[in-house]
């Protein structure tokens, strides 16, 4: 089967640096995107990565090694804001172009 | 430019009663998917339209959901009877063609059903 791991929940402090990991299984790959989705709201894009390396934008980078099947968001600066589920997605070749969705890390910042 | 709408926002229906969710996607998105996420759980893939064709409903549960785009612009889907295991948000993005190079897809606001 086809399945994204990433951490239920993770804390961390404000104006720190947090990372988010995903692993995943697939029978292809196209991409790996990261969604924030705040409670009650809808999820929104962050970003995507098809090829390895460390995609940069403003305080929030993601990383994909394709070799590992692992992918993470790096989120640095942390503000109050930043609180909400982060959640990684798969582009996979056999899905006939649909997003397969792990489910979800809960960020949580204290003060 | 308007985002993705969705109705209702909110609906409470009993177990074996009818629903019908609507989805208007942002105009010119020829791509139009819907989800689904039950609490504390992943964002499950449904359905995907391409203009009014269905492309992929593999993730679609069962024959009593009944997911429609005439004419390319919005969608419904109707849960036809509704049983308690329903229950939960469901979400409905849209994106451009593949062929934009664009991989965002943009998300509506949700639509909470619960059946009781």
């Amino acid at each position: 089967g086809q399945s994204l791991e990433q951490p239920s929940e993770v804390t961390a402090v404000e104006g720190a640096i947090v990372q988010i990991n995903c692993t995943y299984q697939t029978s292809g790959f196209y991409g790996l995107s990261w969604y924030q989705q705040h409670d009650g709201g809808a999820p929104t894009f962050l970003s995507y990565n098809a090829l390895d390396g460390l995609e940069e934008t403003g305080r929030f980078s993601s990383f994909l090694s394709r070799s590992d099947s692992y992918g993470y968001l790096l989120l640095q600066e942390l503000q109050m804001k930043d609180s909400a589920s982060y959640f990684c997605a798969v582009w996979a070749m056999d899905s006939n172009y649909q997003l397969i969705w792990g489910a979800g890390t809960k960020l949580i910042i204290k003060p | 430019e308007a985002g993705v709408t969705q109705f209702p926002s909110h609906s409470v229906i009993e177990k074996g009663q009818t629903v019908t969710l609507r989805c208007d996607p942002i105009s010119g998105h020829d791509n139009l998917y819907w989800y689904r996420r039950v609490m504390g759980k992943e964002i499950k893939f449904l359905l995907h339209f391409v203009k009014e064709s269905k492309q992929d409903e593999s993730g679609m549960p069962n024959n009593r959901f009944l997911a429609e785009r005439t004419g390319g612009t919005y969608s419904t889907l109707k849960v036809q009877p509704a049983e308690l295991e329903d229950s939960g948000v469901y979400f409905c993005a849209s994106s451009q063609a593949r062929t934009s190079g664009s991989y965002e897809q943009y998300f509506g606001p949700g639509t909470r059903l619960t059946v009781t």
